[in-house]
């Protein structure tokens, strides 16, 4: 089992919807939690990190669910510049900052 | 926010040979740098960790006398592919992190061609 999974998708929605992606982690020692964004052929770009409160950046929002191991991203009122690949990432205690990628989900918004 | 740079940008070798990528913080002091590799359509897969003056840490099944890194200062670590093979071939992309947070940024990424 990967440690990070996420449904790889695409999600293919109309401008101006609103998509939630969703992510599960195994390791219960995970202590940071991270949405990237990345384009074809680029690297990733941290988009948000994500609290257990939760948290709001805009028209994207970030929840995390610690005790089912869960963390979700909500993408409201979509456009076109939003189509690209959202990672989850995970990063664990006690382990050097290390982060581990989910395999992504590939977003695409179409006229 | 931080800068990270990576050079080249793109190279194409002939199998054997061996290249070497930079991978430079500009704007801060990385005490901590960490070098990708991602395969088409998948995600990135962490090869090692490397802390400015010491050897780095090889993830499983990363073959540590293939892939070379050395971080000799706080602004630069780099990554040599030796004897190049064309399943080599992948998109490599390094981050680095000051250590005061959790957040890594990450290099425009390399990519490798090995024919």
């Amino acid at each position: 089992r990967k440690e990070v999974e996420q449904d790889p998708g695409p999600f293919n929605v109309p401008e101006g919807a609103t998509v939630a992606f969703n992510c599960t982690y195994s390791n219960s020692a995970s202590q940071s939690f991270f949405w990237y964004r990345q384009d074809c052929r680029k690297e990733p770009k941290l988009l948000m990190s994500v609290y257990s409160s939760g948290n709001e950046d805009g028209r994207f929002t970030a929840q995390l669910n610690r005790a089912s191991q869960y963390i979700s991203l909500l993408i409201r009122d979509s456009k076109l510049s939003d189509s690209a690949t959202y990672l989850c990432v995970v990063s664990r205690r006690n382990a050097g900052n290390m982060l581990t990628f989910g395999g992504g989900t590939r977003l695409m918004v179409k006229p | 926010g931080a800068v990270v740079s990576q050079h080249p940008s793109w190279v194409i070798c002939k199998s054997g040979t061996s290249v070497k990528i930079e991978c430079r913080s500009l704007d801060f002091q990385a005490t901590t740098m960490f070098w990708y590799r991602q395969f088409p359509k998948q995600s990135l897969m962490l090869m090692a960790t490397s802390n400015e003056g010491s050897k780095a840490t090889y993830e499983q099944g990363v073959e540590k006398d293939k892939f070379l890194i050395n971080h000799a200062s706080l602004t630069l670590s780099t990554l040599t592919v030796t004897s190049a093979h064309p399943e080599d071939s992948s998109f490599y992309i390094c981050s680095a992190s000051s250590g005061e947070t959790d957040t890594q940024y990450f290099g425009p990424g390399t990519r490798l061609t090995v024919l």
